[in-house]
C-alpha cells in the first residue's frame, strides 16, 4: 500500500535553469497539494489540483510557478528561471475524496522534494 | 484570519521527562486540528487530529487536547523516548476555494531527546 510518491528526492539546479517536481499521491486519493518548506520554517501552501483542474492556487508564486495534475500520469510543479531564493523543500500531499467530510481533511504527506539552486 | 502559533524551540529533554508543546490557533468557525511530526531528512507524518471542541486526539503515547475556550491544542507525552527526536508541527484545517480545504502550519518546535 504505496504512501504519496514524490520525484527526486534531491535536485539540484543553477540559476535560470527549469526544476520539475513529480508527485504521484496514494492509491484511491484524487486530490493533490503542494506545500514549500523554507528551512527553519513551517510549511506554506502553495496549489490544491484535482485531476485536470487546478482548484486552488492562492499560494503560488505570481511569476515562474506552475502546477498541473493531468488525467493520467503525476502531479508536475514546475518552476521556471529558478533563483536561490527558491531553494526549500516543496512537500506533496494527498486526500481522499470519499467518507465522512471530515475525513477530507486529513493529508498525507509524501518524502519531499529539496531543490537547491546554486 | 487563520494562523497557528506554536512555543519556539528547540526543547531538549532526558529520556522518561514529560513532554509539553504548546500550539494556540485563530481561525474562524471551528477547524480541524493536527499534530504532524518530521523526522530527519523525511517527510511529515500525522500524528494525531482533533475534529470538535473537547476531542481527544491520542497515537503512540501522544495526546492533544481541541480546547476551544483556550484555542489551544497542546501536545503531550508522559515520557519520551530518544526514538521521539525531531520536528514537530500543530496545523489547522482552513477553508480555500469551493469548500475544500488546506492546512496553515506553525513554525514547527525541535525537540531533542538525550539518553
Amino acid at each position: 500500500n504505496a504512501g504519496v510518491m514524490q520525484n527526486p528526492r534531491h535536485l539540484v539546479r543553477r540559476r535560470g535553469q527549469e526544476a520539475r517536481l513529480r508527485c504521484s499521491p496514494m492509491k484511491g486519493h484524487s486530490h493533490v497539494y503542494w506545500y514549500r518548506q523554507l528551512p527553519e520554517e513551517g510549511l506554506k501552501f502553495m496549489v490544491y489540483l484535482q485531476k485536470e483542474n487546478i482548484i486552488d492556487e492562492s499560494g503560488m508564486p505570481k511569476e515562474r510557478f506552475s502546477a498541473e495534475f493531468p488525467k493520467e500520469g503525476p502531479s508536475i510543479l514546475r518552476i521556471q528561471q529558478v533563483v536561490r531564493g527558491d531553494s526549500a523543500a516543496y512537500f506533496c500531499a494527498s486526500s481522499p475524496r470519499t467518507g465522512p467530510s471530515r475525513n477530507w481533511e486529513t493529508q498525507y504527506f509524501g518524502p519531499g522534494t529539496r531543490l537547491l539552486v546554486l | 484570519g487563520n494562523s497557528v502559533t506554536q512555543m519556539e524551540g528547540p526543547v531538549t529533554l532526558s529520556e522518561e521527562a514529560f513532554l509539553t508543546i504548546n500550539c494556540t490557533y485563530t481561525a474562524t468557525g471551528y477547524p480541524s486540528l493536527f499534530w504532524y511530526v518530521q523526522y530527519p531528512g523525511e517527510g511529515l507524518q500525522l500524528l494525531l487530529k482533533a475534529t470538535k471542541a473537547d476531542d481527544k486526539g491520542s497515537n503512540k503515547g501522544f495526546e492533544a487536547t481541541y480546547r476551544k475556550e483556550t484555542t489551544s491544542f497542546h501536545l503531550e507525552k508522559g515520557s519520551v523516548q530518544v526514538s521521539d527526536s525531531a520536528v514537530y508541527f500543530c496545523a489547522l484545517s482552513a477553508p480555500i476555494s469551493g469548500g475544500y480545504n488546506k492546512l496553515i502550519f506553525g513554525a514547527g518546535t525541535r525537540l531533542a531527546v538525550h539518553p
